[in-house]
């Protein structure tokens, strides 16, 4: 079993709809939770950043951890064409030499 | 601010091979960590460097090793390339701090033939 688990899709939706991305993992040590979007052949983008449990909203974008069940969610509010990725979940752990455990990614298309 | 920069951008390599890849950091960052990436997968972490000393190390064998500058630039290199080694490599930097966010350059893509 991975340590985090990440759905490859690829998830479709239409222009504007609202999109919910997840992460499960196995490490309850895990203490910093990130969202990165990449787009093809490029390096990752930092999009959210949380720290422990709790949610996080920055723009259209909200970020959810809930660590009793080893959860995160990345929600898009009106979602564009220009969203169109691979959205990367990547977690660590205090003590970890600050090492990222990442997801495989889930592709994500918006329909104009 | 200027961002993290890669160099090269694609490099083929023979199998048996030697290669350096370069990577400079963001403005302010003096930690340095390298990911590989195969197509389809999330990166995996190789080692992070902080004030010029290996930091951490993923589960990747000796051959692959690096470097990090007083400017806090870094290199990775990668003897006796295999064929599995083509992939994304990615440089990102940060700052010192156990909760440090990572900022990443855009990669060198690596084929081995």
């Amino acid at each position: 079993q991975k340590e985090v688990e990440q759905d490859p899709g690829p998830l479709s939706v239409p222009e504007g709809a609202i999109v919910s991305l997840n992460c499960t993992y196995s490490n309850s040590a895990f203490q910093y939770f990130m969202w990165y979007r990449q787009y093809s052949r490029k390096g990752p983008e930092l999009l959210m950043y949380t720290y422990s449990s709790g949610n996080k909203e920055d723009g259209r974008f909200t970020a959810q951890v809930d660590k009793s069940s080893k959860y995160i969610s990345l929600f898009i509010r009106d979602s564009q064409p220009s969203d169109s990725a691979t959205y990367l979940c990547a977690m660590g752990g205090e003590g970890s030499n600050y090492q990222l455990i990442w997801g495989a990614g889930t592709k994500l298309i918006i329909k104009p | 601010e200027t961002g993290v920069t890669q160099s090269p951008t694609h490099l083929i390599k023979t199998r048996g091979q030697q290669v350096t890849l370069r990577c400079s950091s963001q403005s302010g960052h003096n930690t340095v960590s390298w990911y590989q990436q195969a197509l389809g997968q999330g990166p995996q972490f190789i080692f992070q460097y902080y004030r010029e000393e290996e930091n951490g190390r993923g589960n990747f064998p000796p051959r692959f090793s690096g470097l990090q500058f007083p400017n806090y630039s870094s290199e990775l290199n990668v003897n006796a390339l295999e064929l599995d080694d083509s992939a994304l490599y990615l440089c990102a930097s940060s700052t010192t701090g156990s909760r440090s966010e990572q900022y990443f350059g855009p990669g060198t893509r690596l084929t081995v033939t």
